[in-house]
């Protein structure tokens, strides 16, 4: 069974850091493109950020790039989410995300999510 | 990286079908035919619905379609049923830009 445990979330205050860890089990991590999606209390899905499964084709969505950085470890089984100089709109619940079969980006797997709360 | 646009909501009774919209543009939902749609209950992860427009994945009930024209995807729930209350999200593949999600539907089952 597909498993994907997120952690690292908590309480902070802006401008400071924060990493999230995903632990992947049930299938071979090494092989599959992994996202980062978030949800701010009370709104929508967003796109984070992927990686590819050899840790290269990077990319970020407008509103973290330069703040975040994404990496994996293929050898522990796990995704990262670097977060630096957090802002009060970073506050949300961060999932990792698997990447499907479909041709393009689609998330067939979901953790169920870690929550981040920036505030002062 | 603007969000697609969902209608803020639909609803339908029990057998009915719905159909909730997604509007996107020629740079991500119109130029690809990676829109997937998700299924979420508020609290749990979010589950695939949909892939590549219209293609389900394994264990979805076939009640659940997905449809594309132009610059606008489309699911359609046929026999609604009360557990199909939720949050429905469509989003689409942006090439190298990442991935681009519509602000969500609430559907709620009278």
């Amino acid at each position: 069974e597909v498993q994907l445990v997120e952690s690292g979330g908590g309480i902070v205050q802006p401008g400071e850091s924060l990493r999230l860890s995903c632990a992947a089990s049930g299938f071979t991590f090494s092989r599959y493109w992994m996202h980062w999606v978030r949800q701010a209390p009370g709104k929508g899905l967003v796109w984070v950020s992927r990686i590819k499964s050899d840790g290269t084709a990077i990319a970020y969505a407008d509103s973290v790039k330069g703040r975040f950085t994404i990496s994996r470890d293929n050898a522990k089984n796990t995704l990262y989410l670097q977060m630096n100089s957090l802002r009060v709109e970073d506050t949300a619940v961060y999932y990792c995300a698997r990447d499907g079969v479909g041709s393009g980006h689609d998330f067939d797997s979901w953790g169920q999510g870690t929550l981040v709360t920036v505030s002062s | 990286q603007s969000a697609l646009t969902q209608p803020a909501s639909v609803s339908g009774s029990p057998g009915q079908s719905i159909t909730i919209s997604c509007t996107g543009t020629s740079s991500d939902l119109g130029g690809f035919n990676y829109v997937s749609w998700y299924q979420h209950h508020p609290g749990k992860a979010p589950k695939l619905m949909i892939y590549d427009v219209s293609n389900r994945p394994s264990g979805v009930s076939n009640r659940f379609s997905g449809s594309k024209s132009g610059n606008t995807a489309s699911l359609t729930i046929s026999g609604l049923q009360a557990e199909d209350e939720a949050d429905y999200y469509c989003s689409s593949h942006i090439s190298i830009l990442g991935v681009v999600f519509g602000g969500g539907t609430k559907l709620t089952v009278l």
